[in-house]
């Protein structure tokens, strides 16, 4: 079985630039993740999607952050225009329960702001 | 903000060994999750206990839960190299918050 799947697994950019997440999460997984793992820390959720409906998004910065997940499959997070402290590891989840039991984390994607 | 706060820091232990990683939380909670992170196999779930369960095993880990002290703890019996990673702790209260994490290295 194919695992959540992200991309790209490394970005640099230069701050004020706007950067993207994609992920795909386990096929028939309804509940979709997004979280941030700064060094030396504890992943942080940033939004969490039931289908296509975003349940949770208290904890996104919604200045700059925003997500979709249209179709209720492959979700985006966009970051518009991304600030230094934003350099971090962008992690997005799946399950296929709805309360956030035994969730499975694709690899994340490794963002590094100039 | 993190709930958890895993203790220790970080653990080294030679293989064979038994390896005890402490959560400490705050407020009430639904369930208590264990995670391991580690370069090859990023982050794995290991195991959830639920507020009315007090032990639970699952191979070579035993997880204890004491809610009136808010704590639990990770056995992990018998190390091999392999389990050198990061230990994480979350609770489940309205949501998944994850501690720091707690470092094990294991030395063959």
């Amino acid at each position: 079985e194919a695992g959540v799947v992200q991309s790209p697994r490394y970005k640099i950019i230069e701050k004020k630039q706007p950067v993207a997440f994609w992920c795909n999460p386990i096929s028939g997984h309804n509940t979709l993740y997004w979280y941030l793992q700064n060094l030396g820390q504890g992943p942080e959720l940033l939004i969490r999607y039931e289908n296509e409906e975003a349940v949770d998004d208290s904890q996104l910065p919604k200045d700059r952050f925003s997500a979709e997940r249209l179709k209720g499959v492959d979700s985006t997070l966009k970051i518009q225009p991304a600030e230094l402290g934003d350099s971090a590891v962008y992690l997005c989840a799946s399950s296929p329960t709805r309360n956030y039991n035994e969730q499975f984390f694709g690899p994340g994607t490794r963002l590094t702001v100039l | 903000s993190q709930q958890g706060e895993e203790d220790p820091q970080a653990l080294s232990i030679q293989e064979g060994e038994n390896a005890t990683m402490n959560c400490s939380y705050k407020t009430s909670i639904n369930n208590l999750q264990w995670y391991r992170q580690n370069s090859g196999r990023g982050l794995v779930h290991l195991i959830l206990i639920r507020s009315n369960e007090r032990e639970k095993h699952s191979g070579r880990l035993r997880v204890t839960l004491d809610t009136s002290k808010k704590s639990s703890s990770l056995l992990i019996t018998a190390s091999r190299a392999a389990d050198t990673a990061s230990y994480f702790c979350a609770t489940l209260g309205n949501k998944l918050v994850f501690g720091a994490g707690t470092i094990l290295r294991v030395k063959s």
